[in-house]
């Protein structure tokens, strides 16, 4: 059974950082293109940045230059290193599970987790 | 960036109804589009991807329809666990955007 489990959300001062993690189980990370959504409180829904299954990379502008996706192979693990971090970053972080190839992107997002929490106040 | 503009963005039916959700892209995504649900205080789940195939294990009363420019979400028969708010997002291109949402709730 595929899960996604998002951990290391919580209350932070702006200008200050955070590392998120999805834990991944019932498929392999490396094997297909993860991505991160953010929606903040009673808004809709933000693409924040993609990792594809080799090594490139893609950031909405909003986090360009802040934030920094990555994954660990052995660990099966999703990470979101957020830095710089601002009032408007505050939102429900979701990691999202992508096709296994750039080809097969239409296939869209069909597993997510549950979502973490991050707060950006002083 | 690829806008997505869906309309409405709020919309009171009742049970029964056919319901019709529609999503313009600012320029062509070909067939790249995915239609989500999302309910209060959970993640959103996949209905249909590639603009009209149904994902797996979602009910056949959904369907989707368009490719360029112009796409649609149909509910033919509302059901009461359909009330929520549904968001288009297009595949095509980084950033993958997605539609502002529309909120369909009970008459």
């Amino acid at each position: 059974e595929v899960q996604l489990v998002e951990s290391g959300g919580g209350l932070v001062q702006p200008g200050g950082s955070l590392r998120l993690s999805c834990a991944a189980s019932g498929f392999t990370v490396s094997h297909n293109y993860m991505n991160w959504v953010r929606q903040a409180p009673g808004k809709g829904l933000e693409w924040v940045s993609v990792i594809y299954s080799g090594v490139s990379t893609y950031y909405a502008d909003s986090v360009k230059g802040r934030f920094t996706i990555s994954r660990h192979n052995s660990k099966n693990t999703l990470y979101l290193q957020m830095n710089s971090l601002r009032p408007e970053d505050t939102a429900v972080y979701y990691c999202a599970r992508g096709p296994g190839n750039y080809d097969s992107r239409a296939r869209g997002f069909d597993f997510w987790g549950r979502g973490i929490l991050v707060t950006v106040s002083s | 960036d690829i806008q997505l503009t869906q309309s409405p963005s709020f919309l009171s039916a009742s049970v029964g109804d056919r319901v019709t959700i529609t999503c313009r892209a600012s320029q062509g995504i070909s067939s790249y589009l995915a239609w989500y649900q999302q309910k209060p205080g959970k993640a959103p789940k996949l209905l249909i991807f590639a603009a009209s195939t149904l994902q797996s294990g979602v009910p056949s009363r959904f369907s989707g329809s368009g490719s360029g420019t112009d796409f649609t979400l149909t509910i033919s028969s509302l059901q009461p666990e359909d009330f929520a708010t549904y968001y288009c997002q297009q595949l095509n291109s980084n950033p993958q955007t997605f539609g502002q949402g529309t909120k369909v709730e009970i008459k």
